[in-house]
């Protein structure tokens, strides 16, 4: 079983729609979970983080966590063309010092016009 | 800096090589990372510094790759004798700090080629 698994898409909405993307995670552990966005040729950038169950939303972004079942989500409300990209689910490794980022695969989204 | 910074952006240098790139952190940020990706693949993580120490080298794939940081600041991965299953891009990140909870930015990259 991968650290962190996420469906590698693509997954494919039309312009204005909700697109859900999903992340579940091995370590019960973990306690904090971030989202990135990378488009394709550039580097990962930052867009969430939430460390307690429940969710916690930043403008069109929603970050859903549920630890009981080791899952995570991301919701993009009112997609938009420039919102495709490849999105990475990461998770520290708790029992590591470093605290290093485990990166899922990414689920390519698609936001049709 | 405003952000984390890395050059060259592009290498292409021959098998047998050896490649120096570097990475210049966000001001004050004491957590630096290394990470490459391959083509369609994820982020496989190589090592994280802590002010100068590494503590965590586990990702390093073999003995020809090295990093180093001074100053707490710039850091320094090194490649020696390049094998063309290098070719990838190499990203530095930085942290506020390192510990649960805190996220990354990244760098824009060096895109390493071995021909």
């Amino acid at each position: 079983q991968k650290e962190v698994e996420q469906n590698s898409g693509p997954l494919s909405v039309p312009e204005g729609a909700i697109a859900s993307l999903n992340c579940t995670y091995s370590d019960r552990g973990s306690q904090s979970f971030f989202w990135y966005r990378q488009y394709s040729g550039k580097s990962p950038e930052l867009i969430m983080s939430i460390y307690s169950n429940g969710d916690k939303e930043d403008g069109r972004f929603t970050a859903q966590l549920n630890k009981a079942s080791q899952y995570v989500s991301l919701l993009i409300r009112d997609s938009q063309p420039s919102d495709s990209a490849t999105y990475l689910c990461a998770v520290p490794r708790p029992m590591d010092s470093s605290y290093k980022l485990i990166f899922g695969s990414g689920t390519r989204l698609l936001v049709r016009p | 800096g405003a952000g984390v910074s890395q050059s060259p952006s592009n290498k292409v240098t021959e098998k047998g090589k050896d490649v120096e790139l570097r990475c210049d952190p966000i001001s004050g940020h004491t957590a630096l990372y290394w990470y490459r990706q391959s083509l369609g693949q994820g982020l496989e993580f190589l090592i994280y510094f802590q002010g100068n120490s590494a503590p965590d080298k586990s990702g390093l794939p073999s003995d020809r790759f090295s990093a180093e940081r001074t100053g707490g600041s710039v850091s320094t991965l090194t490649i020696q004798r390049t094998q063309q299953e290098d070719s990838a891009v190499y990203l530095c990140a930085s942290s506020q700090r390192g510990g649960e909870g805190y996220g990354y930015t990244f760098g824009s990259g060096t895109r390493l080629t071995v021909v």
